[in-house]
């Protein structure tokens, strides 16, 4: 079974400035996809990205990217030029397979971007 | 807008009594899936669908079940309920092709057990 961990319960960072969210997971799949989920207080989850594990390319999309490490099954979320609309809860998520297939989820980090 | 839809989005009732969650999907979307999302278990895998067909089941209660129709549409029900029940219900759904691995959300259910 796979394990998705997210050790950091709640984080806080300052408009404008960087922060880094960690996700940590366990599986014996080789092939497999990783994503972050953001969820605002509306309680809509949102996918922020997406990586897959063959790829050695990390993913971006605008202000948020992946630090993905294979090797140390680590993928960490890194937000730029941070903006009070993303205050969330953000999920780290595993899929293995090459089909459709069941999100496996951390707990969640909770981030708070201060004014 | 993800193009999913749940209704209800609120649903309140008591201990004992059953209710009906109901998704549609994305057009085209054939792959349905629901999650349950907790104070205490956290966002976890319920059931898959598709196109009408269970595929996959995770810790699923034998008090809930879903099925989906052929028009896609799925249905959880939630039966005996429990205090414990209270929950957001998520409907999710994938496309056959592309990015078949990203699920799309629908803004989902929330249930209180009273």
């Amino acid at each position: 079974a796979q394990t998705v961990t997210q050790s950091q319960p709640e984080m806080s960072v300052q408009e404008a400035e960087t922060v880094t969210l960690s996700c940590t997971y366990d599986t014996s799949e080789s092939n497999y996809y990783l994503f972050w989920y953001k969820q605002p207080p509306s309680r809509q989850m949102i996918l922020v990205i997406r990586q897959e594990a063959y790829k050695q390319q990390n993913a971006t999309e605008n202000r948020f990217s992946v630090n993905f490490q294979k090797a140390a099954k680590s993928f960490s979320l890194k937000i730029s030029d941070s903006q009070l609309g993303d205050t969330a809860m953000y999920f780290c998520a595993f899929m293995k397979g090459s089909s459709g297939d069941k999100l496996t989820f951390g707990t969640g980090t909770r981030l708070a971007v201060r004014p | 807008d993800s193009g999913v839809t749940q209704t209800p989005k609120h649903l309140i009732t008591a201990t004992g009594q059953r209710v009906t969650l109901r998704c549609s999907p994305r057009s085209g979307d054939l792959s349905v899936y629901w999650y349950q999302q907790s104070l205490d278990q956290g966002l976890q895998f319920l059931i898959q669908y598709y196109n009408g067909e269970e595929r996959a089941k995770g810790n699923i209660l034998e008090r809930f079940s879903a099925q989906q129709f052929p028009d896609l549409h799925s249905e959880l029900n939630l039966s005996s309920l429990e205090l414990g029940d209270s929950a957001l219900y998520f409907c999710a759904s994938s496309p056959t092709s592309g990015n078949y691995n990203e699920q799309f959300f629908g803004p989902g259910t929330r249930l209180t057990v009273l």
